[in-house]
């Protein structure tokens, strides 16, 4: 079985502060991918990486960046958090030549 | 520009009380439509991958086919475990994947 795994469940921070989301797959996957889901907008895709050190912008990129030193690690980095940022944070992964995601358990932000 | 659209946004049935969903999308160059189930505060399920027109799938309760321009999820004779909310997305060429916003599914005993 795919396993998606990501550093914590649940997270609160303050305004400001610098947040590191982690997550991991051991399925050896080329593609990661990291989504927020709001309530009435569903999922959207923040960055992506097709393989090691590379990284794309999706479709809300602005106050997020990302690292992909390891395959099978992704992370998420909030600069300096603020309260629109507070949401449900998903990773992905998915192997090359299959187009079918899989996703991790999610980690709950929220920023006061 | 790709579009998803699913309906309905909500979905209350009785337990036994089969029904479909029904995901509507656009897209040039189809190369996968994908069925997750999502259970509050967890990430989605793969359920399915459908590819092309005419093909089925089938998981115990649920049954999933493709048309050249929607998707039907069908549920036979739901449980109350069946409740959740359905999302269906799509796959083009290089492009990433595109989520609809789910159906929420309610199964009352």
């Amino acid at each position: 079985d795919v396993k998606v795994t990501q550093s914590s469940r649940y997270l609160v921070k303050r305004t400001g502060e610098k947040v590191f989301l982690e997550c991991v797959q051991d399925m050896d996957h080329e593609n990661m991918f990291w989504y927020r889901q709001d309530p009435g907008l569903g999922l959207r895709l923040i960055y992506f990486s097709y393989d090691v050190k590379m990284k794309e912008k999706g479709d809300i990129p602005e106050g997020y960046s990302v690292s992909r030193e390891k395959k099978e690690r992704f992370s998420l980095i909030l600069e300096s958090a603020s309260t629109n940022q507070t949401s449900m944070y998903l990773c992905a992964s998915r192997s090359v030549g299959h187009y079918e995601q899989y996703f991790g358990p999610g980690t709950r932000l929220t920023v006061t | 520009e790709d579009q998803v659209t699913q309906s309905p946004e909500a979905l209350r049935l009785q337990e036994g009380e089969s029904s479909s969903l029904n995901c509507s999308y656009t897209v040039s160059g189809l190369r996968g439509l994908f069925w997750y189930r999502q259970d509050p505060g967890k990430g989605p399920e793969f359920l399915f991958t459908l590819y092309s027109a005419g093909e089925e799938k089938e998981k115990e309760r649920l049954k999933a086919t493709l048309t050249k321009k929607e998707s039907f999820l069908h549920i036979t004779a739901p449980k109350p475990e069946d409740s959740a909310t359905y999302l269906c997305a799509v796959q083009a060429a290089n492009t990433p994947l595109v989520f609809g916003k789910g159906t929420r599914l309610s199964v009352i005993a």
